[in-house]
């Protein structure tokens, strides 16, 4: 159980376009889901975490208006990069937590490069 | 302070070895605590967790919590090859806020 997929798995764009990736829980409702990005050889850096129905909550230095983060089912949460730069280029993951559940299950992580 | 701290290593042990991994983290009424391993270029994927005091084993993997130290480790018994990748300690707070630590590295060496 807990499976926690993501779409799609790698993407390359021009800059300037916009790139939404998909989260999805497969076999729970997740009530909160989170997004990170890691860049090579460094940590997973927290960017938002979204509760199902609400607005995201950005950790600081992210800018909301270009990673837009909707979350509007129990199952589903898409984060668009907006405008994207190479500089956006990374490994965007996202995880999900069940209602009351305390362990978050990551997704396998979408690879972006923006050219 | 950060919430959670790792030895960054790289960690190295020989093949057959015991691997012990340690963190610990700053918010004294933290109720969850959780291991990770991150393959390189994929998502972290959950080892273990543990809530209580003392040891819990599954498989080669024993996870200990110490509270009143802050203190929370993993030993990989046996260390295989396929074990080397980057170990991810996690608390959940009191405020059930999620921190990860930076990640120890662990290479097993055949």
């Amino acid at each position: 159980g807990a499976v926690v997929s993501q779409h799609p798995s790698r993407v390359i764009c021009k800059s300037g376009t916009s790139v939404k990736i998909e989260c999805r829980s497969l076999d729970f409702q997740a009530t909160t889901m989170f997004w990170y990005r890691q860049f090579p050889k460094q940590s997973l850096m927290l960017m938002a975490t979204s509760n199902e129905g609400s607005k995201a909550t950005y950790e600081q230095g992210v800018e909301k208006d270009k990673f837009l983060i909707n979350h509007a089912s129990l199952t589903l949460s898409t984060l668009t990069v907006t405008s994207a730069h190479p500089e956006d280029s990374s490994f965007y993951i996202c995880s999900a937590r069940d209602f009351g559940g305390e362990t978050q299950y990551f997704g396998p992580g979408t690879r972006l490069l923006v050219l | 302070q950060k919430e959670v701290e790792q030895n960054s290593g790289p960690l190295s042990v020989p093949e057959g070895a015991i691997a012990s991994l340690n963190c610990t983290y700053s918010d004294r009424g933290s109720q969850s605590f959780f291991w990770y391993r991150q393959y390189s270029g994929k998502s972290p994927e959950l080892i273990m967790s543990i809530y209580s005091n003392g040891d819990k084993e599954d498989g080669r993997f024993t996870a200990q919590l110490n509270k009143a130290s802050q203190y929370v480790s993993l030993l990989i018994r046996d260390s295989q090859p396929s074990d080397s990748a980057t170990y991810l300690c996690a608390v959940n707070n009191e405020g059930n806020q999620f921190y990860f630590g930076t990640g120890t590295s662990l290479t097993v060496i055949p």
